[in-house]
Order: C-alpha cells, then sequence, then structure tokens
C-alpha cells in the first residue's frame, strides 16, 4: 500500500527556517516525480516544487530562491526546505506522488508562520 | 503563475447530473489534458481523474471527464450527499514547467 506521511510542521518566525520531510513507503520514491502542494487556510491548491524521477527540479513562482526540495533514496524521504518565510506561506503542506497526476496524497504538515 | 479557471460554485439536486468546468490555455489543459481531484474539508485531495477520461481504480464510473481545446470538464451523475467537496483541476503546464491548479469549486448537493 503507498503511504505519504509528512512531518516537521510547526510554528516559525518571520524569516526563519523550516524543513519538512515526507516518508514514503510501498514505492520507491526516487522512480516517481514527487511533489510539495500546498493549502493555506481556506484556499485552494497550489504548485510548491516537484523534483522528477531524473532529479529535474520544478518550482512555483511564489518560493523561487527561497524553498529547495530533494530526497534521500536511502531513507526514501522527500525533503522541503523552506527559507525566508513570509505570512503568506502558512499553510498545510501536502507531499504528493505523481504517477498520472498527483495519485497519492499525505495528510499534510501544517506550517503557520507568526511572530 | 497562472493558474486555471474554475467556477467558485455549483449546487446540484440530490441525484441530479453536475458538470464542472476548468479553462485553461494551449500550454497546459490544451497540450497534456487536465486532471480531477476530489477534497472533502479536513481531508488530502483524491484523485478522480487524469488526462482526459482515464478514472484510478476505486473511482465510480458517475465521474467522467473530457475536453474541447482548452477548457476540462468533470461530469458527475446521481449526486448523492458524499459529493459535496470541492473540486480542483490540474494540469502541466509546458511553458511553466510547473504543475497548475484550478481554484477549485465548491459543488453543494441540495
Amino acid at each position: 500500500e503507498v503511504q505519504l506521511v509528512e512531518s516537521g510542521g510547526g510554528l516559525v518566525q518571520p524569516g526563519g527556517s523550516l524543513r519538512l520531510s515526507c516518508v514514503a513507503s510501498g514505492f520507491t520514491l526516487s522512480g516517481h516525480s514527487m511533489h510539495w502542494v500546498r493549502q493555506a487556510p481556506g484556499k485552494g491548491l497550489e504548485f510548491v516544487l516537484g523534483i522528477g524521477s531524473n532529479g529535474d527540479t520544478y518550482y512555483g513562482n511564489s518560493v523561487k530562491g527561497r524553498f529547495t526540495i530533494s530526497r534521500d533514496t536511502f531513507k526514501n524521504t522527500l525533503y522541503l526546505q523552506m527559507g525566508s518565510l513570509r505570512a503568506e506561506d502558512m499553510a498545510v503542506y501536502y507531499c504528493a506522488r505523481e504517477d498520472n497526476s498527483f495519485d497519492s496524497w499525505g495528510q499534510g504538515a501544517l506550517v503557520t508562520v507568526s511572530s | 503563475q497562472a493558474g486555471l479557471t474554475q467556477p467558485p460554485s455549483v449546487s446540484k439536486g440530490l441525484r441530479q447530473t453536475a458538470t464542472l468546468t476548468c479553462t485553461g490555455n494551449s500550454n497546459n489543459i490544451g497540450d497534456q489534458g487536465a486532471a480531477w481531484l476530489q477534497q472533502h474539508q479536513g481531508h488530502p485531495p483524491k484523485l478522480l481523474s487524469y488526462r482526459h477520461n482515464n478514472r484510478p481504480s476505486g473511482i465510480s464510473e458517475r465521474f467522467s471527464a473530457s475536453r474541447s481545446g482548452n477548457t476540462a470538464s468533470l461530469t458527475i451523475t446521481g449526486l448523492q450527499p458524499e459529493d459535496e467537496a470541492d473540486y480542483y483541476c490540474s494540469a502541466w503546464d509546458s511553458s511553466l514547467r510547473a504543475w497548475v491548479f484550478g481554484g477549485g469549486t465548491k459543488l453543494t448537493v441540495l
């Protein structure tokens, strides 16, 4: 069974940094494109970052230069390193597997940006 | 980042048919087609269909998708109370080299 479990969310001050993790089970993470999608409170879905099975990375406009995506093939884990956080980055962050679009999603990690 | 356009809300009666639309351009829907996701309050999204009208295993035949030019549609027949949810379209944009989403349509089943 495919499972994605995010962790690392929490409260961070504006300008701060945070790293989210997404542990995958039931499949080999490096064999798929993987993505981070976020959802601000009461808002729609927004593409944040993606990494292809070949290592290519894809960026949403709002996070270029501030967020990076990486993966650890041994730990079968996807990461989202977030920096220079702003109030508008506050959201639930989902990791999602791409297999004919976003076929599997984690439960999400809440990131709150506030002083 | 240019997104896809969806109507904010649609209301239909029980057992009726609802058609949700999603408009993009030739770089996204017109090129690769669209996927549709359903999201119930407090839950992650669930994939309903991808690339025109392919349904993942376990998705009811009541959900069918189509595309005409740069517009994708999701038709839900025989509406049930559990169909009340937010519906999002998404597509790969070959110009932006990024995924784009619609703003979502809230479907109310009366």
